[in-house]
């Protein structure tokens, strides 16, 4: 079946750790996202990719990073600059992107925590 | 900036009463909206999508429509299910990409 799968479902952080959150899919959609979630707020934006070797910031990108190196994956790294990183990090992608009517298809999440 | 509100924040109805969560936002020059679905501790499902130049679309129990002039969606839910239980979310497509409503949590108890 095709879809978005994301690891690990749970992840901790300690202190001054830089940690990698991994995103696959095999929708053989161009574009992917990254978003948070934190309780009672909507999701927001951290990066997002709409074809290989480019990505563009979003709305709360400091402390995180991006790398688009293969079509299937966009992996996220929440970097020790990031002062707040407990939230859930939902990955998405969709066909070409913002320009399109097509939906964007979620992953199941990684709840990130700090030690 | 595109902003989505969601009214109510939360709603409980008994099973089988047909209800409408309202989704507004603030720039009416969008591609589409689309309203998704969240089980708690899951990821997002996607229910419907309407296009900007689109007035209503259906699946199944579920009708959205869309007033892009006056910048309101509508999500409405026919003969609810204990099984529809869950937070439901809208999202505009203005940009490259999706700006989100807080969401709707839904209760419909037996």
């Amino acid at each position: 079946d095709g879809g978005i799968t994301q690891s690990p479902k749970y992840l901790f952080r300690k202190e001054g750790q830089n940690v990698t959150l991994s995103c696959e899919q095999n929708l053989n959609h161009d574009a992917m996202y990254w978003y948070r979630q934190d309780p009672g707020q909507g999701l927001r934006l951290i990066y997002y990719s709409q074809i290989v070797n480019d990505f563009q910031k979003g709305d709360i990108a400091e402390g995180y990073s991006v790398s688009r190196e293969k079509k299937e994956s966009f992996p996220l790294t929440v970097t020790s600059a990031q002062k707040n990183p407990t939230a859930f990090y939902l990955c998405a992608s969709d066909l070409t992107g913002g320009l399109s009517n097509q939906p964007q298809h979620f992953g199941d999440g990684t709840r990130l925590s700090i030690l | 900036k595109q902003e989505v509100t969601q009214i109510p924040a939360a709603l409980s109805v008994p099973e089988g009463e047909n209800l409408v969560l309202n989704c507004s936002f603030t720039d009416s020059a969008i591609y589409n909206l689309q309203w998704f679905r969240q089980d708690p501790g899951k990821g997002l499902t996607s229910l419907l999508l309407i296009q900007s130049s689109q007035r209503e679309q259906t699946s199944g129990r579920l009708n959205a429509s869309l007033d892009k002039s006056s910048g309101r969606s509508t999500l409405y839910i026919a003969a609810s299910q204990p099984g529809d239980s869950a937070t439901y979310l809208c999202a505009v497509m203005s940009g490259y990409a999706l700006n989100f409503g807080k969401g709707t949590s839904l209760l419909v108890t037996p």
